[in-house]
């Protein structure tokens, strides 16, 4: 019963350096979205989508990209990394049928950028 | 654009105390609103979910209960234990798509 699954936990990064967080569910979720958790300012959405080839941008997108091929995963990729990306990152899916359904995430990725 | 905001920021209370966490936000027409846990260096954790023509869920010894006019909802504890200590969540939900607004927490520790 694996839910949403985000690899890796931890990373380190050198400004500059790019690479993608993964994000996978097992729940045949349509809707997938990313967030970043920052002390003081919550947790705020970056990307998200509502089904497979469908993205769409959230408060604080710039400097991420995604993309939605299948259903299962929703790859979050930090072009050029940034101090300012140092943050706890999560991945959160929800059934798409109907409104009130609830949202379930994953564990987080630990990033920091030096 | 949606506010939500939850008070307090942080609450100490011993074990055994029943108690009421806030969350209030400034647009009324949401969806839904859930409340989630989050321990230390952990994900979060669906507790409840009310949607907004519901005015009360339970769940054990939580109860989450919601006035959408006057845009609060408060979950109670009762009976509070020491494992019970995490930080609590609110979040609502405007749209039909992914859009979910958080509070900033409430960092709830319960002494044995």
């Amino acid at each position: 019963n694996a839910g949403v699954t985000q690899t890796p936990k931890f990373q380190v990064l050198k400004t500059g350096q790019s690479m993608t967080l993964q994000c996978a569910q097992d729940m045949n979720h349509e809707y997938m979205s990313w967030y970043r958790q920052d002390p003081g300012m919550g947790l705020r959405l970056i990307h998200y989508s509502v089904g497979a080839g469908i993205t769409d941008q959230g408060e604080v997108p710039n400097g991420y990209n995604v993309s939605r091929s299948t259903t299962e995963d929703f790859p979050l990729r930090l072009l050029s990394a940034a101090p300012s990306q140092t943050s706890v990152y999560f991945c959160a899916s929800r059934n798409g049928a109907g409104v009130n359904t609830e949202a379930f995430f994953g564990q987080g990725t630990r990033l920091t950028v030096v | 654009k949606q506010e939500v905001t939850q008070i307090p920021a942080a609450l100490s209370v011993p074990e055994g105390e029943n108690l009421v966490l806030n969350c209030s936000f400034t647009d009324s027409a949401i969806y839904n609103l859930q409340w989630f846990r989050q321990d230390p260096g952990k994900g979060l954790t669906s507790l409840l979910l009310i949607q907004s023509s519901q005015r009360e869920q339970t769940s054990g010894r939580l109860n989450a209960s919601l006035d959408k006019s006057s845009g609060r909802s408060t979950l109670y504890i009762a009976a509070s234990q020491p494992g019970d200590s995490a930080t609590y969540l609110c979040a609502v939900n405007n749209n039909a798509g992914n859009m979910l607004t958080f509070g900033g927490g409430t960092r709830l520790m319960v002494k044995p």
